[in-house]
């Protein structure tokens, strides 16, 4: 079963304007972390951003944000005030916690993100 | 090294060898992870090493792969017998903390395998 659903292959936004990458995730285990990484056509994985299952508060790192919905198993990533450097492929993904340690990070299919100017 | 340190970059080989693909983690790093990454598309686990615990080998796709890890330090993927299909992008990652806390991974630039 699909861990990690993004459901927009591709996102255009205007530079300046804020855009929201969407990411739902799957999982029965109560403590769980949420990563969003960015790879530019460079090739190079840029890890941006982490959410924790019983983190209280919405992460924010600069720009970023993550809009994290327990409830509805949702983790969508916030960009603010785009640039055109934030152009490149977007993954969100998820590492469930056991009593033996963590699991693999597991990544979801991406979404390319193009900004406009 | 300050960084994860992937060799070779590129490889190219025909159909029916074998490959060795290095991966030199970040010092003091205990967790090590190799992925799998085809053209445009998503990042797929291969194989997981965490400190002296058996490895989480899940991820393999064929028993014509394997990976090892000597002295929880360097690791080597190979892949016997190559395929077309084995064509990707291979990335190894390692963490600070494979149990508890975020255990950020830090990615390597990934070594390009060609099989003609």
């Amino acid at each position: 079963a699909q861990k990690i659903t993004q459901t927009q292959p591709g996102m255009f936004v205007q530079e300046k304007e804020a855009v929201t990458l969407d990411c739902t995730y799957d999982t029965s285990d109560p403590s769980y972390g949420l990563f969003w990484y960015k790879q530019p056509s460079s090739g190079e994985m840029i890890f941006l951003i982490y959410q924790g299952s019983y983190d209280q508060q919405n992460a924010t790192e600069g720009r970023y944000s993550l809009n994290f919905q327990k409830a509805r198993k949702s983790a969508n990533l916030v960009i603010s005030a785009s640039q055109l450097g934030d152009s490149a492929m977007y993954f969100c993904a998820m590492r469930e916690a056991s009593w033996a340690g963590n699991t693999p990070l597991v990544f979801g299919k991406g979404t390319r993100l193009s900004v406009i100017a | 090294g300050a960084g994860v340190s992937q060799s070779p970059s590129n490889k190219v080989t025909e159909k029916g060898k074998d490959v060795e693909l290095r991966c030199d983690p970040i010092s003091g790093h205990t967790a090590l992870y190799w992925y799998r990454q085809s053209l445009g598309q998503g990042l797929e686990f291969l194989i997981y090493f965490q400190g002296n615990s058996a490895p989480d080998k899940s991820g393999l796709p064929s028993d014509r792969f394997s990976a090892e890890r000597t002295g929880g330090s360097v690791s080597t993927l190979t892949i016997q017998r190559t395929q077309q299909e084995d064509s990707a992008v291979y990335l190894c990652a390692s963490s600070h903390d494979g149990s508890g806390g975020t255990g950020e991974l830090f990615f390597g630039e990934g070594s390009r395998l060609t099989v003609l």
